[in-house]
């Protein structure tokens, strides 16, 4: 079966410093693989997909980047943290098959990211 | 532009009582739509969706949906809600490119015993 993983859970970090969240997926090969934000009341914002290695499309202007070094490997980064980067981040990933059909989208945990 | 509403914030209900949690979209197209629920501090998970067919879906924990086009609804019910079932739930909509997905903005559901 497959499964999803985040790291760290949660994270404080001062304001200017650099930000590295990891996500990894286990069970499947060449999936979709997605960022989301979550802040109180808002929703979800997707932030990053990836159909690729090394490929990244960015779905909103931001403080943050993306990279996908490995096939079952997203992660999202910062070089200097705002305020506003504070929230809750999903990593989701799903099957790869073309087109425009959605397959399910399988969260993880999520990180909950504190910038003071 | 693919969106999606749901319009209450927030819902009370008591234990036992039914349950109907509003989704309405706004998709050019044949929409795929989906609901997750999400505990605090978890991620979501799936509890239904729907592609074709039925246009009644039925999904984990007692839950199910109704796909109505005329209405561009996906409104998801329960006959009697638990306790356990205390979450937020989102509506979400797919079709365009790449399987992405836009969700709602979150219903929270309170249970009261």
């Amino acid at each position: 079966s497959q499964t999803i993983h985040q790291w760290p859970a949660t994270l404080v970090q001062p304001v200017g410093s650099p930000l590295s969240l990891e996500c990894t997926v286990e069970g499947t090969s060449n999936p979709n693989l997605y960022w989301y934000r979550q802040a109180a009341g808002r929703g979800l914002q997707l932030l990053f997909y990836s159909v690729g290695i090394g490929q990244i499309s960015s779905e909103v202007p931001q403080n943050l980047s993306a990279s996908r070094p490995q096939d079952r490997q997203f992660i999202l980064s910062s070089k200097k943290l705002l305020l506003s980067d504070s929230g809750f981040y999903l990593c989701a990933w799903s099957q790869r098959r073309g087109g425009h059909i959605p397959e399910t989208q399988y969260f993880g945990p999520g990180t909950r990211l504190l910038v003071l | 532009a693919q969106s999606v509403t749901q319009p209450d914030i927030h819902i009370t209900v008591s234990e036992g009582a039914s349950l109907e949690l509003r989704c309405n979209y706004s998709y050019g197209a044949t929409p795929y739509l989906f609901w997750y629920v999400q505990s605090p501090g978890q991620g979501l998970q799936l509890l239904l969706k729907y592609f074709s067919g039925d246009t009644l879906v039925q999904g984990i924990k007692g839950f199910e949906a109704e796909f109505k086009r005329s209405q561009s609804s996906f409104n998801l019910r329960k006959p009697s809600v638990h306790w356990s079932d205390a979450a937020e739930y989102f509506c979400a909509v797919g079709g365009s490119s790449y399987g992405k997905l836009t969700f709602g903005q979150g219903t929270i559901l309170t249970v009261h015993p």
